[in-house]
């Protein structure tokens, strides 16, 4: 997957703390995407962008925000973490005509 | 709204067994299907696709037919090897030009020697 680039692999949070979860493209995609993975969840869809400087709601958005100021970087933030927000997180991006392309994910762990 | 039902597993299966996972989805519109496969620690990746009524995605010796009479994209293959163990996912595509994905849960395929 190095067309989709997830940085980074690993965090653990406190709960309350915040970060933010970065995931670039080098693909010149317009399309991109991020979900989060649950055990017996499969993938649900957060927040996704279909171009530089929009961004839209997804299936499961609160507690997170995104921003798309570059075509080639799509940002997750979490304010304020919680438990519930202990996931394993992906990014994708897609070009019409083609499927989405998947980053390798970064693994989130908020105690 | 629109969801997708696939198979629960775990799926364990002897090396060289015939593998189907199950996967229906509700018809609204005409989605195209994919299958995704997710090895251990990796991303998602594309299997096979389609993107119209009877057509018939392939790859990797895994197939899967579009059956709109059944709302059904179930994945089969052959003749499973240790290295396709994976998680499987089924999913439609609904939203037009956004691409959204609806996935399934996915099935953990776990083939031994």
């Amino acid at each position: 997957n190095a067309g989709v680039t997830q940085t980074p692999k690993f965090r653990v949070l406190k709960t309350g703390q915040s970060m933010t979860l970065l995931c670039a493209q080098d693909m010149n995609h317009e399309y991109m995407y991020w979900y989060r993975q649950d055990p017996g969840m499969g993938l649900r869809l957060i927040h996704y962008s279909v171009g530089e400087g929009t961004t839209a709601k997804g299936e499961v958005p609160d507690g997170y925000n995104v921003s798309r100021l570059k075509k080639q970087n799509f940002l997750l933030g979490l304010e304020s973490a919680a438990p519930s927000q202990t996931s394993v997180y992906f990014c994708a991006t897609y070009r019409v005509g083609q499927p989405q392309h998947f980053g390798d994910g970064t693994r989130l762990s908020i105690l | 709204g629109n969801s997708v039902t696939q198979m629960e597993g775990p799926v364990t299966l002897s090396e060289e067994a015939f593998l189907t996972i199950n996967c229906t989805y509700t018809a609204t519109g005409y989605p195209s299907l994919f299958w995704y496969v997710q090895y251990p620690g990796e991303g998602l990746q594309l299997l096979l696709k389609a993107t119209k009524a009877d057509d018939k995605g392939s790859n990797k010796g895994f197939e899967a037919t579009y059956r709109k009479e059944t709302t059904s994209f179930h994945l089969e293959k052959g003749s499973v090897q240790v290295s396709d163990s994976a998680v499987y996912f089924c999913a439609p595509v609904y939203g037009g030009a956004t691409n959204k994905l609806i996935f399934g849960t996915g099935t953990l395929l776990a083939v031994q020697p």
